[in-house]
């Protein structure tokens, strides 16, 4: 049960948009439609942001929006805000019950 | 509110045991699985499992079989994250969350923070 590949880091400026992608396997990315997207802050807890690889809770803004092709789950956040300077996880549904997290990546508003 | 209050940070020595905590209110707490986190100082979250507080059914990533014990109080809306003998590489924030149907976890506690060291 290997972690999910995402990039280190991504940037981008105000207003812009940014694409983080999360590549799993068969058995896990390509076999569910049950990526989570989760957004955490230095010094405080993940916030859930996606679920279901698309759909987002009550309160999370429709800046962010989440797709999958393959293997493959991605997070779009478009209209970069300061606020959204932060690491981002994505993780999947793994079968039998466990899940498996991406390596996280580390947004940088410019 | 949906709310998960886990226990404070600890600090044992490497060989010591420790047992911490993660207690669920404004929902019924016997209804979802809970999981477990781990965030090593500087790194990512790693999924460490989950247990079903209804009937303690429980099930664990492979990389922490064995090494962690999972377990649950339904009477006192609780679960708990235990080690019988801790390790400097244990150090660590961990973290319960509530696992959704769409498995996903929502809320998150506010993370308890192990350090281990002699």
């Amino acid at each position: 049960q290997s972690a999910l590949t995402q990039p280190a880091s991504v940037s981008g400026s105000p207003g812009q948009s940014i694409t983080i992608s999360c590549t799993g396997t068969s058995s896990d990315v390509g076999s569910y439609n049950l990526v989570s997207w989760y957004q955490q802050h230095p010094g405080k807890a993940p916030k859930l942001m996606i679920y279901e690889g698309s759909k987002r809770p009550s309160g999370v803004s429709n800046r962010f929006s989440g797709s999958k092709s393959g293997n493959t789950a991605s997070l779009t956040i478009s209209g970069l805000q300061a606020e959204d300077e932060a690491d981002y996880y994505c993780c999947s549904y793994a079968g039998s019950s466990t899940e498996v997290f991406g390596g996280g990546t580390k947004l940088t508003v410019l | 509110e949906v709310q998960l209050v886990q226990s404070g940070a600890e600090v044992k020595k490497p060989g010591e045991s420790l047992k911490i905590s993660c207690k669920g209110s404004g929902y019924s707490f016997t209804s979802y699985w809970i999981g477990w986190v781990r965030q090593m100082p500087g790194k990512g979250l790693e999924w460490m499992g989950i247990i079903y507080p209804g009937d303690s059914d429980t099930r664990y990533s492979p990389s922490f079989q064995g090494q962690v014990t999972i377990s649950a109080d339904k009477s006192i809306s609780t679960a708990y994250l235990q080690w019988s003998s801790l390790k400097a590489s244990d150090t660590a924030m961990y973290y319960c969350a509530r696992q959704l149907q769409t498995r996903c976890f929502d809320p998150w506690g506010q993370g308890t923070l192990v350090t281990v060291s002699s």
